[in-house]
């Protein structure tokens, strides 16, 4: 399809274990976001890519949660030692390059990825 | 620090009426942007309307019109003639100060869940 693809969508694991959560944005869209979303809550920031760089990393909540997007356009959360609040849905946002220096371009979400800690 | 704040949790309105979402917002910045998004069970926000600070038009897409007042710090949703797809949750959101180009780092509210009755 031609939106953002978010996988797994669904991820269980055992507290302590490693996981990786998977993002393809829209093609051609050089901005990818990442949001953590926790029950009855709205979306928190994690992190920004624009190209291959990570821009503003300040939403990671600590140094278990990194991210990477070596090409440009798919990319990868990276939770080591999961703990059971990090059980939440992990929402992948794309954008193409603003026109203009503006920034009011509206984010393309995915149907996210729901991580269950245990 | 940027808030948004939503105060109704749910919202209940019959099929082709109109309904008013409330978002006020805390900010110290002079430039801000204000965004609407809709999230229905599938779990990916989809974008609905954008306001920037110094727009002196309130912004309308379609059915959706955002009700800006400035002085209040208010930006509410205005969605006219209510039809069933519209059930599902909704977030004010605001654009945190830009400080790279492009970056749509956003703060949301709790959200809303709009149920329209037949």
């Amino acid at each position: 399809g031609a939106g953002v693809s978010q996988t797994p969508s669904n991820k269980v694991t055992e507290k302590g274990k490693y996981v990786e959560l998977r993002c393809d944005p829209i093609s051609g869209h050089t901005a990818l976001y990442w949001y953590r979303q926790s029950l009855g809550q709205g979306p928190e920031f994690l992190i920004y890519f624009q190209g291959t760089g990570a821009a503003d990393d300040s939403g990671l909540p600590n140094d278990r949660f990194f991210a990477v997007r070596p090409e440009g356009s798919v990319s990868t959360l990276k939770i080591q030692r999961t703990e059971r609040g990090d059980s939440a849905v992990y929402l992948c946002a794309s954008s193409p390059k603003p026109r203009g220096g503006g920034t009011n371009e509206k984010l393309f979400f995915g149907s996210g990825t729901q991580l269950s800690v245990l | 620090a940027q808030k948004i704040t939503q105060t109704q949790p749910g919202m209940f309105v019959q099929e082709k009426e109109a309904v008013t979402l409330d978002c006020t917002y805390d900010t110290s910045d002079q430039s801000y942007g204000l965004f609407w998004y809709k999230q229905p069970s599938s779990g990916e926000m989809i974008f609905l309307i954008y306001q920037g600070s110094y727009d002196e038009q309130n912004a309308t897409e379609g059915r959706y019109s955002l009700n800006f007042q400035k002085a209040r710090k208010s930006a509410n949703l205005v969605i006219s003639a209510s039809q069933l797809g519209d059930s599902a949750m909704y977030f004010c959101a605001m654009r945190e100060a830009v400080i790279i180009q492009g970056a749509q780092k956003l703060v949301f509210g709790q959200g809303t869940r709009l149920t329209i009755n037949p």
